[in-house]
């Protein structure tokens, strides 16, 4: 049984560009949740995805949009990369109905150069 | 949201037993107290949850206070793959539509070395 899947694990982008990370939820897991952890820091979260809509949101700027698609999968989409957004995006899920624990993923280094 | 306290860093050796504190204060009466470690390069873990009543797994326990302002998580024997960062967390519960929906906010929280 999968665990939650990240990709890329790492991804250097240069200043301005737009970039797209990709999570696949543990199966069984219909709620996806995105955190950005900065070197040292604790998780902060981002924003919750739950039947396709997004549900909550952190202190994060509009630059940061998300999806979920219906076979929960979801992605982070950042716009116009500044060099602090340079973090490991960790991307967690779990069963809104049956479970209380987040399962994360290993994340995804992003590097903004 | 309700924030907790955990000292920066603690060691212990390994097979010997572990309390790791959290204070939080402001806890609302339908906040439970999560606890979350995180590996060297890995994403953070789950260790356990409760809300009033101590609760043990076979990772942990937890012991709550009975003015449910502070905890601790108990290690009963460490090993060194327990060295990691430990989070005391409180969830916060936001209904819309009468689903819950839970968010987690990390503080920084206690490395933990395990000596030989």
């Amino acid at each position: 049984d999968a665990g939650v899947t990240q990709s890329p694990t790492h991804l250097i982008k240069t200043r301005g560009q737009q970039v797209t990370l990709r999570c696949s939820p543990k199966s069984g897991h219909d709620t996806v949740s995105w955190y950005q952890q900065a070197l040292g820091q604790g998780p902060q979260f981002i924003f919750q995805y739950y039947e396709e809509e997004e549900r909550q949101r952190g202190n994060f700027p509009d630059r940061f949009s998300g999806h979920q698609f219906p076979n929960y999968s979801s992605e982070l989409n950042v716009n116009a990369l500044l060099l602090g957004d340079s973090a490991l995006y960790l991307c967690a899920s779990r069963s809104i109905h049956r479970g209380e624990a987040l399962h994360f993923g290993n994340g995804t280094r992003l590097t903004v150069t | 949201d309700a924030k907790t306290t955990q000292p920066n860093s603690m060691e212990s050796n390994e097979e010997e037993p572990v309390h790791l504190p959290c204070n939080h204060s402001t806890i609302s009466g339908t906040d439970y107290i999560h606890w979350y470690r995180q590996l060297p390069s890995q994403g953070p873990e789950y260790v356990i949850h409760g809300l009033t009543s101590n609760v043990n797994n076979r990772m942990a326990s937890l012991a709550i206070a009975e003015d449910r302002k502070s905890s601790t998580l108990i290690l009963h024997r460490a090993t060194l793959r327990d060295a990691a960062v430990y989070y005391c967390i409180l969830r916060v519960f936001v209904n819309a539509g009468g689903t819950s929906y839970g968010k987690l906010t990390f503080g920084q929280g206690t490395i933990l070395t395990v000596h030989p």
